[in-house]
Formats: C-alpha cells, structure tokens, sequence
C-alpha cells in the first residue's frame, strides 16, 4: 500500500491565488481529516469526512477554505484567495472509522504552503 | 480553543536516560488518548495509545501515563535513543491535537 498521498509536496504561490492541495487516502478507509500545521498552533483538524460526506467543518478557519471529497479515493482543500497566513504544512489522513485507539491514522507527507 | 495542551515546546536529554513528554487536556469527554511521532518532512505516525478506562500503557520502551483527575497524561521513553529525536504530539479521542514537543537526544 502506498500509503496516503498528498499533492504537490510544496507549492508557492502569490497573494491573492487560488491554491488547491490533493489528498488520495488509503483503500478502504472510510474518514479523512485534512490537518494544518503552524508553529504556534500545532496540528489544527480543519475538516474531516465520514464516508465522502463532510461531518466536522468547525475548524475551517473561514470562507476561503472550502473542501470536497468527490469519491472515496480522492480530497481536494481549496483556498481562494490565498493569503500570506495560510502559509504552513497541510496534512492529509485517513482512517477506517474516525475513531482509531490501536493504530491511530495514517498521514501523507503533507504539502507545504508558502504564499508570498 | 485549545482543548489538547503541550505545554513544553522543547526537551533536550541524554542518550541513555529517560524522556518525559507532557500533556493536558479540558474535555473529561475524550475517551482514548494517542502520542504520534513526527520526523522533518514526514508526517506524523502513531506511537502509542491508552484508553480512559487505563491509566498506563507500555509498549517496549514506551509507557504512557493517565491521571484523569488531573486530566494530564505523560509519555515516557526509557531509554532514550538518538532515533527518538522528533516532534511528539498528544492526541485526545483521535482527533484533537497538541502543539506538539521537540524532543532531541543527545549521544
């Protein structure tokens, strides 16, 4: 399995662009979380599907986030217009079932966001 | 709102000692607890977990502590490798996360 795959690994762009991040999880798992990484403040659930059916969205930080999960083998986290401060690591995980008390989820390797 | 706290951002130890990582949390509510490990350029993969009926959970070198009174849990590595130098972060009913630790081990 190749695990989850996020994509690109890096994208820069400028102020003002509309940027999208793609997340492929793992076969068979049903929920996807889709994470923000800053210095300040961790690891931030933006979003997460049950089922290609988004079920948490509280945590996207406004309306220039947006997020879709048109099938179950495919995400996509939109932003537009991007802004300097939606500069950080974005995460992507899956699980089989949000709650996972003996293997956790499985994260990509995340796409690093730089606005300028 | 922070929910999940790690209160320390950094840990140094030696090689050979023990490593201990903190965590607090608010929500009495969450059920089961997991510590991830994070190394640059990678994301973050589960380490341990515990459940809130448990308050202790060992898995070789790593033990996590539960004190739900306190709502604080801790993770102990014993003894610390070099390999354990990472970004160590607290989870609270899956979802939940903390700022996360830097733990570095020095030879």
């Amino acid at each position: 399995d190749a695990g989850v795959i996020q994509s690109p690994r890096h994208e820069v762009t400028e102020m003002g662009q509309e940027v999208t991040l793609r997340c492929k999880p793992i076969s068979g798992h049903n929920s996807l979380f889709w994470y923000r990484q800053t210095m300040m403040r961790g690891l931030e659930l933006l979003i997460y599907f049950n089922n290609n059916v988004p079920i948490d969205d509280s945590g996207m930080p406004e309306d220039r986030f947006s997020a879709k999960m048109p099938n179950a083998s495919f995400s996509t986290l939109k932003i537009q217009p991007s802004e300097p401060r939606d500069s950080a690591v974005y995460f992507c995980a899956s699980s089989l079932g949000a709650t996972q008390l003996n293997y956790g989820y499985t994260f990509g390797s995340g796409t690093r966001l730089t606005v300028v | 709102d922070q929910q999940v706290k790690q209160n320390s951002p950094s840990l140094s130890v030696q090689e050979g000692r023990i490593s201990i990582l903190n965590c607090d949390y608010t929500n009495s509510m969450f059920d089961y607890f997991l510590w991830y490990k994070k190394y640059p350029a990678e994301g973050p993969t589960f380490l341990i977990s515990i459940s809130s009926i448990k308050d202790k959970n060992e898995d070789g070198r790593f033990t996590v502590f539960l004190n739900k009174s306190a709502k604080h849990l801790s993770l102990h590595i014993v003894p610390s490798q070099p390999g354990d130098s990472a970004v160590y972060f607290c989870a609270a009913s899956g979802m939940r996360f903390g700022a996360g630790t830097r733990l570095t081990v020095k030879p």
